[in-house]
């Protein structure tokens, strides 16, 4: 069974990165695309952007200027970074294997909790 | 607001059916059979209950099923049980710009 696990920072000061990172177990992260999708409180999902093993990265429009994602295959991790944060980028960061022929997220972390706050 | 449209709840008793609408346009939801629905436990990681408009995935129950009219995909929920309650998103495959995909805003289903 495939698991995904975010960890990073809860608090962000705005103006900084926020810097996240999901580790993947029960499976290879050698195939797949990997995505991290948020929610900000009280609104829907939003889709950041998604990354393949060989590093080939998709970003949401909306976001694509701040945004990076990046793979470490030998560790079995992505991790996401978002610069130059406000108030509007707080939001619970999900990260989720994307199965991009049937756009489908058929596994996903359980989230964190990101707050941009000084 | 949301690129999809969802009621923001909807509710039924234990045995009942309920269905959540999910309304698009023409560029996701109206052209393309890529429609999934997933389920949220507050806390938990969200679940994946339909895929491709009405496919579901191994083990899962069939009480859930899909479907789709024109610019608009429904979730239906047969036989309510308590565990249902819960948050309920659909997504869809866009072709607007370089967006993958989108989302709908949410259903709360309350189970009563």
């Amino acid at each position: 069974q495939v698991q995904l696990q975010e960890s990073g920072p809860g608090l962000v000061k705005p103006s900084e990165t926020l810097s996240l990172t999901c580790t993947v177990s029960g499976g290879s992260i050698s195939t797949y695309y990997w995505s991290w999708i948020r929610q900000p409180p009280g609104r829907g999902l939003e889709w950041i952007g998604n990354i393949y093993y060989s590093g080939s990265t998709n970003y949401n429009p909306s976001l694509k200027s701040r945004v990076t994602i990046s793979v470490d295959t030998s560790k079995n991790q992505f991790s996401l970074r978002l610069s130059s944060v406000t108030a509007a980028d707080t939001a619970v960061y999900y990260c989720a294997r994307e199965d991009i022929v049937a756009t489908k997220f058929d596994y996903w972390g359980q989230g964190t909790l990101v707050t941009v706050s000084s | 607001q949301s690129a999809l449209t969802q009621p923001a709840s909807v509710s039924g008793s234990p045995g009942q059916s309920i269905t959540i609408s999910c309304t698009g346009t023409s560029s996701d939801v109206g052209d393309y059979n890529y429609v999934s629905w997933y389920q949220h436990h507050p806390g938990k990681a969200p679940k994946l209950m339909i895929y491709e408009v009405s496919n579901r995935p191994s083990g899962l129950s069939n009480r859930f099923s899909g479907s789709k009219s024109g610019n608009t995909a429904s979730l239906t929920i047969s036989g309510l049980q308590a565990e249902d309650e819960a948050d309920y998103y659909c997504s869809s495959y866009t072709r607007s710009s370089s967006l993958n995909v989108v989302f709908g805003g949410g259903t709360k289903l309350i189970v009563l």
